[in-house]
């Protein structure tokens, strides 16, 4: 059962372009939503994290929008540059502990920005 | 970087071997994980770590094993390799679950003939 669904598979953007990622959820119980990068050959690394009482969060050229009704939270790269190429996870967790604090990913996006 | 180190960093090893995989912190982080990343997949936990001596199971622990003795030791256990089990396996480790950062290693590339 897959938990948190992610869209599309891959993308590809023109520099400066707009670079939008999906992802969508089933369980209402999460309450910690992050998006990971990861670059060829290195472990994901924290981009941007957002919890649902907030329906949008900035850091510089990244942002993280969710709509807690519909269940959708993305992600958005604005002026997108050759060095954003990368796959990026979304993923989710509950927090409270055990099995269920454990972050749940969804399958990845692989961007590739064209110069 | 976060202190962690994944060894080895590449391994070839045949069907039916035992195979160890050995995750080192040097953060003193309660949390260690050990994921599994296909193509297609994603990210998928194998087992995780709360503590020295507690582990539990993930979505993917069919075939996997895990101890930690000491804290900053996280060691992924084949008992038996088989073809399924070649993927990239990524160690990470967080000071709290789930709703803090979770930094990861740099991956152990694992080919299974």
């Amino acid at each position: 059962q897959q938990q948190v669904k992610q869209s599309p598979q891959s993308l590809i953007v023109q520099k400066g372009g707009i670079s939008i990622i999906n992802c969508a959820y089933e369980n209402t119980a999460f309450d910690y939503f992050p998006w990971y990068q990861q670059f060829p050959g290195k472990g994901p690394a924290l981009l941007i994290a957002i919890r649902p009482d907030v329906s949008e969060k900035k850091e510089g050229r990244f942002t993280i929008s969710f709509n807690k009704s519909a269940k959708q939270f993305s992600l958005h790269i604005m002026d997108s540059q050759p060095g954003d190429s990368a796959t990026y996870f979304c993923a989710a967790s509950m927090g409270y502990g055990g099995s269920q604090g454990n972050l749940i990913f969804g399958k990845g996006t692989k961007l590739s920005v064209k110069p | 970087d976060a202190g962690i180190t994944q060894s080895p960093r590449h391994k070839v090893t045949e069907t039916g071997t035992p195979v160890t995989l050995r995750c080192h912190q040097t953060e003193n982080h309660r949390y260690m994980y050990w994921y599994r990343q296909d193509p297609g997949h994603g990210l998928r936990l194998i087992h995780y770590s709360y503590g020295v001596k507690d582990t539990d199971k993930g979505e993917v622990s069919d075939g996997y094993s895990v101890s930690r003795s000491k804290t900053e030791d996280f060691l992924l256990t084949l008992e038996s390799a088989t073809s399924s089990q070649t993927s990239v396996y990524f160690c990470a480790i967080s000071d709290l679950q789930g709703r803090t950062e979770a930094f990861f290693g740099q991956g152990t590339r694992l080919t299974v003939v």
